[in-house]
């Protein structure tokens, strides 16, 4: 069945440091993949998105490459800010069938000034 | 703001109560998701309608139903609540044509005490 994994958190960074989470999928279609973002007692954000393999997905900073060859969709951005410290979560949906979302398991991240 | 609206914000009950959850989708969307988030499941499925069908059934208890009204909002119903159904529950929305991408709405926190 399909599922994501996600390099265990949690991730504490000092602010302007680089930042990279693993996300890995497995899936018997060609799923769309996401990143999602909960700041504090908030929802879940849709961060970036990339619907075919060697899109890019970029938002606020953020980029995440559908690699198909790896099965991965890793998030990274450059420059992190204290306002970035949230859990992020790496989410796949097939584009047949149930098209639900499937998490994993999230990434804690907190940045320091 | 997602543009998906979820009443009421919290909600504290007691064991063997039951409760109704709202959402009311992004103008345009035809379909709901519901999603339940654990500290020890994580972020799990419910059930999905769209246009008032149901569509897809993921870990929903045979305790819990929902329906989608004829104006697209929809209602998730929990009873004989039990401690263990302590949670966030989550609604989204989607259109077609968007490669499944969900919009969350800001959830509603149960606590069964």
């Amino acid at each position: 069945g399909d599922s994501v994994t996600q390099m265990e958190g949690p991730v504490t960074l000092s602010e302007e440091a680089f930042l990279t989470i693993n996300c890995t999928y497995t899936a018997t279609g060609y799923p769309s993949l996401f990143w999602y973002v909960q700041y504090p007692g908030e929802g879940l954000q849709l961060l970036l998105k990339a619907t075919k393999a060697d899109d890019k997905g970029s938002n606020k900073g953020f980029e995440a490459t559908y690699r198909k060859e790896t099965t991965s969709f890793h998030l990274e951005k450059g420059s992190v800010q204290v306002s970035d410290s949230a859990v992020y979560f790496c989410a796949l949906s097939e584009l047949s069938g149930a098209n639900n979302l499937f998490f994993g398991t999230g990434t804690r991240l907190t940045v320091i000034p | 703001d997602s543009g998906v609206t979820q009443t009421p914000k919290h909600l504290i009950t007691a064991t063997g109560q039951r409760v109704t959850l709202r959402c009311s989708p992004r103008s345009g969307d035809l379909s709901v998701y519901w999603y339940q988030q654990s500290l020890d499941q994580g972020l799990q499925f419910l059930i999905q309608y769209y246009n008032g069908e149901e569509r897809a059934k993921g870990n929903i208890l045979e305790r819990f139903s929902a329906q989608q009204f004829p104006d697209l909002h929809s209602e998730l119903n929990l009873s004989s609540l039990e401690l263990g159904d302590s949670a966030l529950y989550f609604c989204a929305s989607s259109v077609e044509g968007t490669g499944n991408t969900q919009y969350f709405g800001p959830g509603t926190r149960l606590t069964v005490l």
